[in-house]
């Protein structure tokens, strides 16, 4: 079983906070991925990483940056929380093979006023 | 058309009976197959994988896999209250990416 961790569980803030969503996962996986969801809605991925030092935007727009300067270290950053980014942010690992599932971690449930 | 297509539902059963669930998906190179489960407010847990024609089971669980139908479904046995969940069947395509439904839910009732 993937140890995937993300803090904080659930977070409060209020709008123009920079606020920074940490994923950290200990299974030596290469791919990392950032996913939002609202309540009862579809995944839509909006960050990626196949590795150190590269990022790339994924299907849905976002207003978030993400850096990958350790292998098992993915955070993602809302330089100006708006109450449009109130949703939960689920981060994910994989290997790089084909066969290979992504594993999640238990999200942050992100609340903007 | 959705790359991966899934009914929304919500499927209801009766407690004891087969859930059917169905997925269908557009890129016939796609040789990797999931079936996720949701709970309302958790993160989607893995619960079946499958790569070749056919059936694989595990415990309650079977999924089912016909590439030249383009379906992939997933049979859960003697369906229990706790099963009630939303479930996705996510699909690797010819460009590696994961693919996710949209889900289905499913209601089992006592």
């Amino acid at each position: 079983e993937a140890d995937i961790y993300q803090t904080p569980r659930y977070l409060v803030i209020g709008t123009g906070k920079k606020i920074t969503l940490e994923c950290s996962q200990t299974m030596g996986h290469d791919k990392m991925y950032w996913y939002q969801q609202d309540p009862g809605m579809e995944l839509h991925l909006i960050h990626y990483s196949y590795g150190v030092n590269s990022t790339e935007k994924g299907d849905l727009s976002s207003e978030s940056t993400v850096s990958r300067i350790r292998t098992e270290h993915f955070p993602l950053t809302l330089e100006s929380a708006r109450p449009s980014h109130t949703s939960q942010y689920l981060c994910a690992s994989s290997y790089s093979s084909y066969n290979s599932p992504l594993h999640f971690g238990n999200g942050t449930r992100l609340t903007v006023t | 058309q959705k790359e991966v297509e899934q009914n929304s539902g919500p499927l209801s059963v009766p407690e004891g009976a087969i859930a059917s669930l169905n997925c269908t998906y557009s890129d016939r190179v796609s040789q990797s197959f999931f079936w996720y489960r949701q709970y309302s407010g958790k993160s989607p847990e893995l619960i079946m994988s499958i790569y070749s024609n056919g059936d694989k089971e595990d415990g309650r669980f079977t999924a089912q896999l016909n590439k030249a139908s383009q379906y992939v479904s997933l049979l859960i046995r003697d369906s229990q209250p706790s099963d009630s969940a939303t479930y996705l069947c996510a699909v690797r395509d010819s460009s590696y990416k994961l693919i996710f439904g949209s889900g289905t839910r499913l209601l089992v009732r006592p």
